[in-house]
């Protein structure tokens, strides 16, 4: 059973950088066939796709937030990164890690965690 | 973007009685790109139907997708009362994957 659980900063200033971990257990990244991917929840919202990393490090981010991601993965901790600068307000959600993405459905979620952006 | 539209917002119902929920994609997808998850308060959604009509592991027979091109449906028969809570549907045959806004099923 594959189990994905993310870690960071609960609060993060303005235009300054949030940066997600999430660490991947029953299941090794690197053994491929799976994209891992980032998605949130805005408050009150639906669900938007951040953006998948493959354990060889390619990617690929929503165009609506391109500018500001980047993802990386570390295949010796079975982990891999989020990172998104410049941010505001508008980037308070749920943050959720996840197996799947691309043309691949979602069949593992984290539990996700609340980022909030504030001074 | 491709748009998922997802309709009612909000569905009123009565344990035992079957919920017809419905997902309209913006552009024509394959079936086999049309997914939907269920989320509860508090957790993370998980999968229900996948391929527009299998159903995940583990998932009751009285879940069952159908639908085709722009227009799908999720049914649940015989409601739980753990089935109340938002479902989402999601097409990931074009990119970026979008999902839709989510339909409620509440008690009545």
């Amino acid at each position: 059973q594959v189990q994905l659980q993310e870690s960071g900063p609960g609060l993060v200033k303005p235009s300054q950088t949030l940066s997600l971990t999430c660490s991947v257990s029953g299941g090794s990244i690197s053994s491929g066939g799976y994209y891992w991917s980032w998605i949130r929840q805005l408050p009150g919202k639906g669900l938007e796709w951040i953006g998948y990393i493959y354990y060889s490090g390619s990617t690929n981010y929503n165009p609506s937030l391109k500018s500001r991601v980047s993802m990386s993965v570390d295949t010796s901790m079975n982990q891999f990164s989020l990172k998104l600068n410049y941010v505001t307000a508008a980037d308070t959600a749920v943050y959720f890690c996840a197996r799947g993405g691309g043309y691949d459905v979602i069949d593992y979620w984290g539990q996700g965690t609340l980022v909030t952006v504030s001074s | 973007e491709v748009v998922v539209t997802q309709s009612p917002g909000t569905l009123s119902l009565s344990p035992g009685e079957t919920a017809t929920l419905s997902c309209r994609v913006s552009q024509s997808v394959s079936s086999s790109y049309l997914a939907w998850y269920q989320q509860k308060p508090g957790q993370a959604p998980r999968l229900l139907i996948y391929g527009a009509s299998s159903r995940a592991a583990g998932i009751p027979d009285r879940f069952s997708g159908s639908g085709s091109g722009t227009d799908f449906t999720l049914t649940i028969s015989r409601l739980e009362p753990e089935d109340f809570a938002v479902y989402y549907c999601q097409q990931c045959g074009h990119s970026p994957p979008t999902f839709g806004q989510g339909t409620k099923v509440e008690i009545k």
